[in-house]
C-alpha cells in the first residue's frame, strides 16, 4: 500500500533555531501534500496544501514566513518552523495523495520540542 | 477549519463487545474516509468509502457511507485490547476544490481486558 514516511519523528531544538520536517512519498508520485498540526487529545489542524511546483496554500491564521513549506518534486515536501518559540512545540503530520480521487495517506508524525 | 461532528468522543468497553461511533455534517460529503491513529504516530486509513450507501468491511470492521451523503458510520466487532486508540472520520466535501479533507474531533477508544 502507500506509504508516507515523514523525518524526524523527535526533534528537540532551542528557541530561535529553525527545523526542518521531511515528507516523502515512498511508492507514488504525490502532487498534493498537505500539513497537519495536532495538539494533544485534539484532531488535526490543517496548515497548509503544498503542490508540487508552485507556492503552498496556507489556511488562515498559520503564518507563511515561520511554516515554509517547499515541495520541490514529487516525492519530497519539507516543512521549516522558522525562529521556533516554544508555543510551536506540537505532534506536526503530513499526508500525500497520489491520484486525484486517492485517499489521503499519512506520514508518522513529527514530535517537535521547543526549549 | 471545519470540522465534522463525531461521537461519541470517547468509549470505555470491556473486551470483546462491539463498538460504534458516526459523524454527520451538514454538507454534502463526495468520500468518507475512516483513520485510526494510535499514540505519538499518524493516522492509519482503515476505510475508504465513495458512493452514497457504500457498505465496506475491513476485517472485524465495517462503515457506511450514509445515504444522504451527509453521516458515515464505523463499527467495530468484538473489540480486543489493540483496538485502543483514537479514530477519525474524515470527509471530502462535495463543494471542495482543493482535495482537501475535513476531519471530525476523534473517538478515543479505550478496551478494558
Amino acid at each position: 500500500g502507500a506509504v508516507v514516511s515523514q523525518h524526524p519523528s523527535r526533534v528537540i531544538c532551542k528557541s530561535g533555531t529553525s527545523v526542518k520536517i521531511e515528507c516523502r512519498s515512498l511508492d507514488f508520485q504525490a502532487t498534493t501534500m498537505f500539513w497537519y498540526r495536532q495538539f494533544p487529545k485534539q484532531s488535526l489542524m490543517l496548515m497548509a496544501t503544498s503542490n508540487e511546483g508552485s507556492k503552498a496554500t496556507y489556511e488562515q491564521g498559520v503564518e507563511k514566513d515561520k511554516f515554509l513549506i517547499n515541495h520541490a518534486s514529487l516525492t519530497l515536501s519539507t516543512l521549516t518552523v522558522t525562529s521556533a518559540h516554544p508555543e510551536d512545540s506540537s505532534f506536526y503530520i503530513c499526508s500525500a495523495r497520489g491520484r486525484r480521487a486517492s485517499p489521503l495517506h499519512f506520514g508518522n508524525g513529527t514530535r517537535l520540542t521547543v526549549t | 477549519g471545519q470540522q465534522l461532528n463525531q461521537s461519541p468522543q470517547s468509549m470505555f468497553i470491556q473486551e470483546g463487545e462491539d463498538v460504534s461511533m458516526n459523524c454527520t455534517s451538514s454538507s454534502i460529503f463526495n468520500t468518507w474516509l475512516w483513520y485510526k491513529q494510535d499514540p505519538g504516530e499518524g493516522p492509519v486509513l482503515l476505510i475508504a468509502l465513495y458512493k452514497a450507501g457504500e457498505l465496506t468491511s475491513n476485517g472485524r470492521l465495517t462503515a457506511q457511507f450514509g445515504i444522504t451523503r451527509k453521516d458515515s458510520f464505523l463499527n467495530i466487532s468484538a473489540s480486543i485490547p489493540s483496538d485502543v486508540g483514537i479514530y477519525f472520520c474524515a470527509g471530502q466535501p462535495s463543494n471542495n476544490a482543493g482535495n482537501m479533507l475535513t476531519f471530525g474531533g476523534g473517538t478515543r477508544l479505550m478496551v478494558k481486558p
